[in-house]
């Protein structure tokens, strides 16, 4: 079975400043997409960014930015110029490309910012 | 369309009462996934639709639970004899699926959840 993990319960950064979030992954299968999604407090949970596992080339949403390392099973989320808006839990997910394509999610990491 | 909806949002229950959530998707979405969140833990994958066939269901998933989509629209969660244990914020998502399988790239869109409390 996959696991996640999210190894920072929390994180806390400076308005306009950079933050980076850490996430690793395991499994054995060769094609998924992993993904990072925001929830704000008492709202819906919505997506930053996603990568597909065959892509080589670092997906990037304005802000934010990945960094995926396939061999390491590491999948890091970069927020540059961080705003007082994105202070949220973080959830780093994996899903298979088949199958029931559920999302297998990690404990979370709450950011918080600071102005 | 203004997304998925779940009702009700919150839900105070005593100790061995049934409660019921509805989830209603994004209205052309065929995959319909139940996922459960306890506090300070991601949410966990419980079950999914296809249309309106559930396809699969989680070990987390116990007898007292179970779901339905009748018609491939809403679904419905019911969990019966509930327990303080199943106190947790439940979410519904959608999503379309088109093919039969392989690289579908498609997004899942949650809901806002339903918390429920078990006193």
């Amino acid at each position: 079975a996959q696991t996640v993990t999210q190894s920072q319960p929390e994180m806390s950064v400076q308005e306009a400043e950079t933050v980076t979030l850490s996430c690793t992954y395991d499994t054995s299968e060769s094609d998924y997409y992993l993904f990072w999604y925001k929830q704000p407090p008492s709202r819906q949970m919505i997506l930053v960014i996603r990568q597909e596992a065959y892509k080589q080339q670092n997906a990037t949403e304005n802000r934010f930015s990945v960094n995926f390392q396939k061999a390491a099973k590491s999948f890091s989320l970069k927020i540059s110029d961080s705003q007082l808006g994105d202070a949220a839990m973080y959830f780093c997910a994996y899903r298979s490309a088949y199958g029931s394509e559920k999302l297998v999610f990690g404990k979370g990491t709450k950011l918080t910012v600071n102005p | 369309d203004t997304g998925v909806s779940q009702d009700p949002r919150h839900k105070i229950t005593k100790r061995g009462q049934n409660v019921t959530f509805r989830c209603d998707p994004i209205s052309e979405h065929n995959r319909l996934y139940w996922y459960r969140q306890t506090l300070g833990q991601g949410p966990e994958f419980l079950t999914y639709f296809q249309n309106e066939a559930q396809l699969e269901k989680s070990r987390l998933l116990s007898d007292r639970f179970s779901a339905e989509r009748p018609k491939g629209s809403f679904s419905t969660l019911e969990i019966q004899r509930t327990e303080q244990g199943d106190s947790a914020m439940y979410l519904c998502a959608s999503s379309l699926i088109l093919g039969t399988g392989g690289f579908t790239n498609t997004e899942a869109f949650f809901g806002q959840g339903t918390r429920l409390t078990v006193v």
